[in-house]
């Protein structure tokens, strides 16, 4: 089983809807998760940022971590159609292991 | 800053010439890394850095060297190209090896 799986998508949702993102890891000791967004033909760059369970928002975004279910999440609110672009969550070990990421178009 | 930046945006190669990527970063970061990205593959670790004069091996290594002569440029060399090196190439740079990474704009490669 590889370290972090993630759905390549892609995933089309109408403006306005709420989007779920989401990813499932291997290893229950990993403690630091990330989310990364790469808009087409640039680079990745880090979205948010958690440590341990629970939740952390930041404006329309909420990622969410349950480590019972080895099961990350992020939430965007009020999806635009500048939210798309490709998602990547990520997680640090001894190194940062990322996902696959999810491609998402937001349809006006 | 510039932050991450990459040299050529893009490149066509035949198979067997070799060239050099060019990295750069000017935020003072210890650790730098490349990746590639492929489609249905994800980013995949090839070389990194965690200071001058240190490097290691990632997840793929072969076909590909690299070297830290100083803190700000980190190269990585295609010894000879082959088909299946064609990707996009992806810089970053990063505090320390589990910080927050900044990436690169990448430079895309095809090998003919």
């Amino acid at each position: 089983q590889k370290e972090v799986e993630q759905d390549p998508g892609p995933l089309s949702v109408p403006e306005g809807a709420i989007v779920s993102l989401n990813c499932t890891y291997s290893n229950s000791a990993f403690q630091y998760f990330m989310w990364y967004r790469q808009y087409s033909r640039k680079g990745p760059e880090l979205l948010m940022y958690t440590y341990s369970s629970g939740n952390k928002e930041d404006g329309r975004f909420t990622a969410q971590v349950d480590k019972s279910s080895k099961y990350i999440s992020l939430f965007i609110r009020d999806s635009q159609p500048s939210d798309s672009a490709t998602y990547l969550c990520a997680i640090r070990d001894d190194k940062i292991i990322f996902g696959k990421g999810t491609r998402l178009h937001i349809l006006p | 800053n510039a932050g991450v930046t990459q040299t050529p945006k893009f490149q066509v190669l035949k198979t067997g010439q070799s060239m050099t990527l060019q990295c750069a970063q000017d935020m003072n970061h210890e650790y730098m890394s490349w990746y590639r990205q492929d489609p249905g593959m994800g980013l995949r670790l090839i070389h990194y850095s965690v200071g001058a004069g240190i490097t290691d091996q990632g997840e793929v290594p072969n076909g590909y060297n690299v070297s830290r002569s100083t803190t700000e440029d980190f190269p990585l060399r295609l010894l000879s190209a082959a088909p299946s090196q064609t990707s996009v190439y992806f810089c970053a740079s990063s505090w320390g090896r589990d910080n927050e990474q900044f990436f690169g704009p990448g430079t895309r490669l095809t090998v003919l």
